[in-house]
């Protein structure tokens, strides 16, 4: 039972680079979340779905973009990297809204140099 | 801004001693969770409180919600070298359309 998948694991970019970091979930879960995780701040939510075709911001959305054609897959784009940016990324699902248990994967380590 | 502090930062103690961990904020939640992350993993689920006065209890670990629902707490009883992770409390807040709130987490070590 796989889950929810992150590909890839780790990658390292220059500024400027595009990338899209990869979401699959297989619990057939309507919500859907990117968070970043940084040392001593805890996860910050970046982006969230409520379902297929859906899309809203978090807390800290700037500079990313997210789209949700699947109900299975979730997508964050980094459009052009920053040096901020350098972070471990969390997508997650839950059943349901906030209160339900959110189930992650094993994160994205992404370094912008 | 809604904050959600939780101490100590950092505990490393020796294999079969107690210790609590502390969640505290300003706010009312709605719910509050409690989950687990080991390295290079996600984090896992380990409990959700509802009620104020709440206690829920998984083998050693005891959590509790306070009776304002301002604040949570999770005591460990005997810890294991097994428990050593990084521990964070998540809570729902209403005004902020149920969006859960982060602590930064609890690095716990427990030394064989």
């Amino acid at each position: 039972n796989a889950g929810v998948t992150q590909t890839p694991k780790f990658r390292v970019l220059k500024t400027g680079q595009s990338m899209t970091l990869l979401c699959a979930q297989d619990m057939n879960h309507e919500y859907m979340y990117w968070y970043r995780q940084d040392p001593g701040m805890g996860l910050r939510l970046i982006h969230y779905s409520v379902g297929e075709g859906t899309t809203a911001k978090g807390e800290v959305p700037d500079g990313y973009n997210v789209s949700r054609l699947k109900k299975q897959n979730f997508l964050l784009g980094l459009e052009s990297a920053a040096p901020s940016q350098t972070s471990v990324y969390f997508c997650a699902s839950s059943q349901g809204k906030w209160r339900q248990p959110q189930h992650f994967g094993d994160g994205t380590r992404l370094s912008i140099l | 801004t809604q904050l959600l502090e939780q101490s100590p930062q950092f505990l490393s103690i020796q294999e079969g001693e107690n210790l609590t961990v502390y969640c505290n904020s300003s706010s009312v939640f709605s719910s509050l969770q409690w989950y687990r992350q080991e390295p290079g993993e996600g984090p896992v689920l380990l409990v959700t409180v509802v009620t104020g006065g709440e206690v829920k209890k998984l083998k050693r670990l005891t959590f509790q919600f306070g009776d304002a629902r301002k604040d949570s707490s999770l005591h460990i009883t005997a810890a294991q070298p097994g428990d050593t992770g990084l521990y964070l409390c998540a809570g729902a807040v209403k005004d902020s359309n149920y969006q859960l709130i982060w602590g930064a987490g609890t690095k716990l070590i427990i030394k064989p």
